[in-house]
């Protein structure tokens, strides 16, 4: 059926290096692969997202890369700051129904300083 | 603009008792969705709204209905809540497949 798993679920890094969080998805078909970020009390918000037709993504100290043979999509954070703590969801959207996004369980980053 | 607006903020409901948990967007979007969040489970999908007019099932809909009244509204109804109902919800939007959610500020939801 359609899934996300994410990994892991708790991640702790030290300020300045880097964070990577894992996900994998069960439709072959699916095309669209955003990440949100959900600080503490409040609603979640995009941060990066990919298309199935790019393998990588970039912005500033962010990046996506999706592997479609494999089903799976990482986001990578370089150089942490205590501000990029929070919890991050992958989804990923489902060509037999376009509109219906599925999140994974999502991941606590915590910056350690 | 105020994006995607949930009302109420926070609620605390009787077991049997029944509510609607009211999401507007001002965006123009033509999907609309309803999440629950609970803790270390992520966002689960209850309800979606392609567009106006169409409603479907998502991961987790018993228990819940939901109203595409026009293409600004999208309500969810508890009929008759349960404790496992308890969790914060919310509502989000985005203009078309495949394009970026906005959520609204979620629901906490208590069912004693």
């Amino acid at each position: 059926g359609e899934n996300v798993e994410q990994h892991p679920s708790t991640l702790s890094v030290q300020e300045g290096d880097s964070a990577v969080i894992k996900c994998t998805y069960s439709d072959s078909a699916s095309n669209y692969f955003p990440w949100y970020k959900q600080e503490l009390g409040k609603r979640p918000q995009l941060i990066i997202d990919i298309r199935s037709n790019v393998g990588e993504k970039k912005d500033q100290r962010i990046a996506v890369t999706l592997n479609k043979t494999a089903k799976h999509f990482s986001l990578h954070i370089t150089e942490t700051q205590p501000e990029d703590s929070a919890v991050y969801f992958c989804a990923a959207s489902w060509v037999s129904s376009a509109s219906k996004i599925i999140f994974g369980s999502g991941t606590r980053l915590s910056i350690r300083p | 603009n105020a994006g995607v607006t949930q009302t109420p903020k926070f609620q605390v409901l009787k077991t049997g008792q029944s509510m609607t948990l009211q999401c507007a967007q001002d965006m123009n979007h033509n999907s609309m969705y309803w999440y629950r969040q609970d803790p270390g489970m992520g966002l689960r999908l209850i309800y979606y709204s392609a567009s106006e007019g169409t409603t479907d099932k998502g991961e987790v809909p018993n228990g819940y209905n939901v109203s595409r009244l026009n293409k600004r509204e999208f309500s969810l109804r508890l009929e008759s809540a349960a404790p496992s109902q308890t969790s914060v919800y919310f509502c989000a939007s985005s203009a078309e497949a495949n394009t970026e959610a906005f959520f609204g500020q979620g629901t906490r939801l208590t069912v004693v």
